[in-house]
């Protein structure tokens, strides 16, 4: 079936650095792919998302691009701010699977930002 | 904000006990689900809705049942609620577009002692 894999937390930068989040997918159609965010005590936003192959999704600094090639959807963001501190969550749906109506998360990514 | 109310917020119970959590929208969706959050496991699809009265199962409903009698509503059910549905439980509704991305409520805090 359809998984999500994402790279194992925590991870803890300083304001204004770089940062990576790694996602890769498996999925036997063309799935559509997104990022999300939690931050404590909250329900997940939708942060990004991309449909189909080379899109790039963007959102308050993030970005994402869809590689077909290599089944990837990693997040990035050039200068993090203590804001930025919560967990992650790659996620994808694949209509060709008759389940257009499930998300399937990764294990999720807790990103901690030091002043 | 895609109008999504759960209710209660935290609940404290016992073992064996049966507990009901409300899923309320005001816009209208035909999709919704819940999900529970566990560390180390992400989010795990329990049940969902795709109309009043149509529901499935996902990959974690051992234990859990679900209602949709209105549009708005959908409830789920821990009949007899045990140590190991202690968990963190969200309702989402999937948006309006053609992108099957989903919208998450503020989640209900869940502990069974």
């Amino acid at each position: 079936g359809d998984s999500v894999t994402q790279m194992e937390g925590p991870v803890t930068l300083s304001e204004e650095a770089f940062l990576t989040i790694n996602c890769t997918y498996t999925a036997t159609g063309y799935p559509s792919l997104f990022w999300y965010v939690q931050y404590p005590g909250e329900g997940l936003q939708l942060l990004l998302k991309a449909t189909k192959a080379d899109d790039k999704g963007s959102n308050k600094g993030f970005e994402a691009t869809y590689r077909k090639e290599t089944t990837s959807f990693h997040l990035e963001k050039g200068s993090v701010q203590v804001s930025d501190s919560a967990v992650y969550f790659c996620a994808l749906s694949d209509p060709t699977q008759g389940g257009s109506e499930k998300l399937v998360f990764g294990k999720g990514t807790k990103l901690t930002v030091n002043p | 904000d895609a109008g999504i109310t759960q209710s209660p917020r935290h609940k404290v119970t016992e073992t064996g006990t049966p507990v009901t959590l409300r899923c309320h929208q005001t816009e209208n969706h035909r999709y919704m689900y819940w999900y529970r959050q566990d560390p180390g496991h992400g989010l795990r699809l329990i049940h969902y809705s795709y109309g009043v009265k149509d529901t499935d199962k996902g990959e974690v409903s051992d234990g859990y049942s679900v209602s949709r009698s209105k549009t708005e509503d959908f409830l789920l059910t821990l009949e007899s609620a045990t140590s190991s549905q202690t968990s963190v439980y969200f309702c989402a509704i999937r948006g309006p577009g053609g992108d099957y991305e989903q919208y998450f409520g503020p989640g209900t805090r869940l502990t069974v002692t």
